[in-house]
C-alpha cells in the first residue's frame, strides 16, 4: 500500500481565499485524523472520522474550518476564508481502530502558508 | 493547559552513547503511551507504546519506561546512531470520557545525534 496520501504538499494562499486539503487514508482503515502542528501547540486533533461519519470535530478551531468524508478512501478539510494564523502542517492519519494497539499512520502533511 | 508535556526541546548526543527522552503528563486517566518519530518533510510514524498496566517495554534498541506515580515517562534509544536524528514525540490517550481514545501529543524533543 502507499500509504496515507496528503494533497497538495505544499500550499500558499492569501489571507481570505479558500483552502482545500486533500486525503486518501490506507485501504481498509475505518478511522481518519486531520491534525495540524505549529510551534505554539504542537501537534493537534482537529477532527476524526470512523466510517466515514464525524465522531469528534471539538478541535476544529471555529466555523471557518470544515471537513468531509464522502466515501472511505477519501477526505477533505476547507478553510474558507483562510488567515495568517491558519497558517501550519496539516497532517491526516487513519487506523484500523481507535484506542489501545491501534497505530495510526500518517501522511506526509501540508504545508499551508497564508500571507 | 498541556496535559503532555515535553520540555526539553531538543537533545544532542554521541553516536553510541544513550539517548533519554522525557515526557511528563498531567491526566491521571492516561491508560496508553506512545512515542511517535518524525523527520523533516514527513508524517510521524510510530516507535513504540507502552500500557499504563506495564512500567517498561522494549523493541531492540528501544525502551520505554512509565513511572505512573510521578506521571512521567522516558524513551531510551542505546546506542543511539546518526539515523535516529529526528523529532519524537511523546503522546497520550484515555480510554475513558468523551475524548477516548484519542491521541494527545506533547510538543516534541528534536534529538541529534553526532556522529
Amino acid at each position: 500500500d502507499a500509504g496515507v496520501i496528503q494533497s497538495p504538499r505544499h500550499e500558499v494562499t492569501e489571507m481570505g481565499q479558500e483552502v482545500t486539503l486533500r486525503c486518501k487514508p490506507i485501504s481498509g482503515h475505518d478511522y481518519l485524523f486531520w491534525y495540524r502542528q505549529t510551534m505554539m501547540r504542537g501537534l493537534e486533533l482537529l477532527i476524526y472520522f470512523n466510517n466515514n461519519v464525524p465522531i469528534d470535530d471539538s478541535g476544529m478551531p471555529e466555523d471557518r474550518f470544515s471537513a468531509k468524508m464522502p466515501n472511505a478512501s477519501f477526505s477533505t478539510l476547507k478553510i474558507q476564508p483562510s488567515e495568517p494564523r491558519d497558517s501550519a502542517v496539516y497532517f491526516c492519519a487513519s487506523s484500523l481502530g481507535q484506542g489501545q494497539g491501534y497505530e495510526q499512520y500518517f501522511g506526509p502533511g501540508t504545508r499551508l502558508t497564508v500571507t | 493547559d498541556q496535559q503532555v508535556k515535553q520540555n526539553s526541546p531538543s537533545l544532542s548526543v554521541q553516536e553510541g552513547r544513550i539517548s533519554i527522552l522525557n515526557c511528563d503528563y498531567t491526566n491521571s486517566m492516561f491508560d496508553y503511551f506512545l512515542w511517535y518519530k518524525k523527520y523533516p518533510a514527513e508524517g510521524p510514524t510510530f516507535l513504540i507504546s507502552i500500557s499504563s498496566i506495564k512500567d517498561k517495554n522494549e523493541d531492540g534498541r528501544f525502551t520505554v519506561f512509565l513511572n505512573k506515580s510521578a506521571k512521567h515517562l522516558s524513551l531510551h534509544i542505546v546506542p543511539s546512531q546518526p539515523g535516529d536524528s529526528a523529532v519524537y514525540f511523546c503522546a497520550a490517550s484515555s480510554n475513558y470520557g468523551g475524548s477516548q481514545g484519542n491521541l494527545i501529543f506533547g510538543k516534541g524533543t528534536k534529538l541529534s545525534v553526532k556522529p
